[in-house]
């Protein structure tokens, strides 16, 4: 059972846009960053946004981040099939003084 | 280029030891906080420990804490973790991650992961 809470999954098609919710509480996500990874098949996560809503240089502007209160949501729009991967969320808990991470959402681009 | 190369995995027997190391290369590693994370065969994320820069401060996730010590040679570019009393939950692909700022503690966010590291415990 993960800290954060993500969607399991989550499909759409070509050149449509998706979004994945990553919930939590006042421990984690409502009084620390967000940040969010992407993790293609076989491969180590990338980092895709931090602090909320930044990305790192030479991650397009198709990625998006934000946060509300205790959620954050990761949105990505044109998508394209080499955006399937699995999708997390993390944070630091002041609470456990540990990192923290969602589930995972597999996303699929139909 | 900034990179982070892993070493040390293998078949362990439970309860037996293992010591992962982490070379790092590219960037001031002294300069930065520095991250274990595990993935299970088929599961998601599980973040295990953090050293700070200078590596006088620690964390530990409670699944691991008492068995497992992570540790940096900050001459050497070099993170370790090592793991003692080892258990089947503990298989999984072994990550070492960099805190994303600059000084910063603890880090809430890696920005280079290494391509990880095999733990098998199995008799």
């Amino acid at each position: 059972q993960s800290v954060l809470t993500q969607p399991p999954s989550v499909s759409a098609a070509p050149g449509q846009k998706v979004t994945i919710s990553c919930s939590g509480s006042s421990s984690n996500i409502g009084n620390n960053y967000v940040s969010w990874y992407q993790q293609l098949p076989g491969t180590a996560p990338k980092l895709l946004i931090y602090e909320n809503n930044k990305r790192p240089s030479g991650i397009p502007d198709r990625f998006s981040g934000s946060k509300s209160g205790t959620s954050a949501t990761l949105g990505i729009t044109g998508l394209q099939t080499g955006d399937e991967a699995d999708y997390y969320c993390g944070t630091w808990d002041s609470s456990l003084s540990g990192g923290v991470f969602g589930g995972g959402t597999k996303l699929t681009v139909l | 280029e900034v990179q982070l190369l892993e070493s040390g995995g293998g078949l362990v027997q439970p309860g037996g030891s293992l010591r992962l190391s982490c070379a790092a290369s590219g960037f001031t590693f002294s300069s930065y906080a520095m991250s274990w994370v595990r993935q299970a065969p088929g599961k998601g994320l599980e973040w295990v420990s953090a050293i700070s820069g200078s590596g006088g401060s620690t964390y530990y996730a409670d699944s691991v804490k008492g068995r497992f010590t992570i540790s940096r040679d900050n001459s050497k570019n070099t993170l370790y973790l090592q793991m003692n009393s080892l258990r089947a939950e503990d298989t999984a692909v072994y990550y070492c991650a960099k805190g994303l700022r600059f000084l910063e503690w603890p880090a809430d966010a890696f920005d280079i992961w290494g391509q990880g590291t095999m733990v098998t415990v199995s008799s």
